[in-house]
């Protein structure tokens, strides 16, 4: 077990709504990203959080935003729903050596 | 060109076969690279890093060249157990932001 969990697991919305997804990390992993995977394609980098600042984004809309918390939990924000952003959304965070990371189960999130 | 690519797939191959991935990237200054494995509807696990003297567990060895910038995973005496996707990961130098892979989807059967 990676000792990340994500909530919800499954998440079915409709366009223009709002969602916010969380995901718990382990004591001591700083760094937190969160990626959305779309069917039959690589996870894509949504942003990372370090010590609660982010500290690198991908290409998403400013729609998609983010927050990391003092006890390792960190949340994932997406405004006005698209059909597209139908996915499934993953968070990670860094172990101590940093560069290994550690994925949740992830979220499924259906946008109708 | 996209920053990683790799070949969609799906290699379907039986068991005890031996078969190879290769994954490219364009970034000449990418530092670290990895192979993650993703079975069915599940999150991506950690299968191996991928260092310039290459590296070997088991029934599975990873190279990487950066003279032509691709890495590579070799598995031999494949399992039913290795039907999965194999995502390749690269980070730039100084970050901890990695760029995956579409996958390669491998398949294996009796």
């Amino acid at each position: 077990e990676t000792g990340v969990t994500q909530s919800p697991t499954h998440l079915i919305k409709t366009r223009g709504q709002q969602v916010t997804l969380r995901c718990s990390s382990q004591s001591g992993h700083n760094t937190v990203s969160w990626y959305q995977q779309a069917l039959g394609q690589g996870p894509q980098f949504i942003f990372q959080y370090y010590r609660e600042e982010e500290n690198g984004r991908g290409n998403f809309p400013p729609r998609f935003s983010g927050l990391q918390f003092p006890n390792y939990s960190s949340e994932l924000n997406v405004n006005a729903l698209e059909l597209d952003d139908s996915a499934l959304y993953l968070c990670a965070s860094n172990g101590p050596g940093g560069e290994t990371q550690y994925f949740g189960p992830g979220t499924r999130l259906l946008v109708l | 060109r996209k920053e990683v690519e790799q070949d969609p797939g799906p290699f379907n191959v039986p068991e005890g076969a031996t078969v190879a991935f290769n994954c490219t990237y364009s970034n000449s200054a990418s530092q670290s690279f990895f192979w993650y494995r993703q079975d069915c509807r599940k999150e991506p696990k950690l299968l191996m890093s991928v260092y310039s003297s290459g590296n070997e567990d088991g029934r599975f060895t990873a190279q990487l060249n950066r003279a032509s910038q691709y890495i590579s995973l070799l598995i031999r005496d494949s399992k039913l157990s290795d039907s999965a996707t194999y995502l390749c990961v690269v980070n730039l130098g100084g970050s901890y932001i990695p760029t995956f892979g579409r996958g390669t989807s491998l398949i294996v059967h009796p």
